[in-house]
């Protein structure tokens, strides 16, 4: 089974410049999650998905960030203008369902550096 | 104060030894609790979930203390392998599925 992929890699971009991250989940996986993980710290949830609906994103910070997940596939993340403090690694992770006992599965993540 | 806390070490350890990791979390509606793993610059991966008192897997014991909040690892005879970041998670009663890390535990296993 091909585990939760995740594009770009890496990306090095300037302040207030913008970028978009994309992530595709396991297959038949119905809950999708984008976090943000600080260097040193846990990741922090940033969104959450239920197919195509958002369950969560009360920690998104929506004057810059938005995401999608139109098809209830595949999901991308977006950050317009980015600041010095986004740098961080942006984790997908999904589940097949919500309820207790539905692992979650990371992707590789994105590694954003903003100069 | 953080809903869930970890020491963040690190903890250094000789090959052998036996180590322990505490994790404390404040909402008490939280029904479920993992441990995940993670590498240097790899995604976190899920070494034990724990629903009720405990989990026990080979060299891994997670221990659940409702009474006082805090979930614990043990991991006994360490290897040189287990270095790593230990990050503990939990999981709110609202079934959404989220979870809420703490800032992990980084153990490294000397030889």
């Amino acid at each position: 089974e091909a585990g939760v992929a995740q594009s770009p890699r890496y990306k090095i971009i300037e302040k207030r410049q913008s970028v978009a991250f994309w992530c595709n989940p396991i297959s038949g996986h119905a809950t999708l999650y984008w976090y943000q993980q600080i260097l040193g710290q846990g990741p922090k949830l940033l969104i959450q998905f239920q197919n195509n609906g958002v369950v969560d994103d009360s920690q998104l910070p929506k004057d810059r960030f938005s995401a999608e997940r139109l098809k209830g596939v595949d999901s991308t993340l977006k950050i317009q203008p980015a600041k010095l403090e986004d740098s961080a690694v942006y984790l997908c992770a999904s589940t097949r369902g919500r309820g207790d006992y539905n692992e979650q599965f990371f992707g590789p993540g994105t590694r954003l550096t903003v100069l | 104060r953080k809903e869930v806390e970890q020491d963040p070490g690190p903890f250094n350890v000789p090959e052998g030894a036996t180590v322990a990791f505490n994790c404390t979390y404040s909402n008490s509606a939280s029904q479920s609790f993992f441990w995940y793993r993670q590498d240097c610059r790899k995604e976190p991966k899920l070494l034990m979930s724990v629903y009720s008192s405990g989990n026990e897997d080979g060299r891994f014991t997670a221990q659940l203390n409702r009474a006082s909040q805090y979930i614990s690892l043990l991991i006994r005879d360490s290897k040189l392998s287990d270095s790593a970041t230990y990050l503990c998670a939990a999981r709110g009663s609202s079934n959404t599925g989220k979870l809420i890390f703490g800032q992990g535990t980084t153990l490294q296993v000397k030889p």
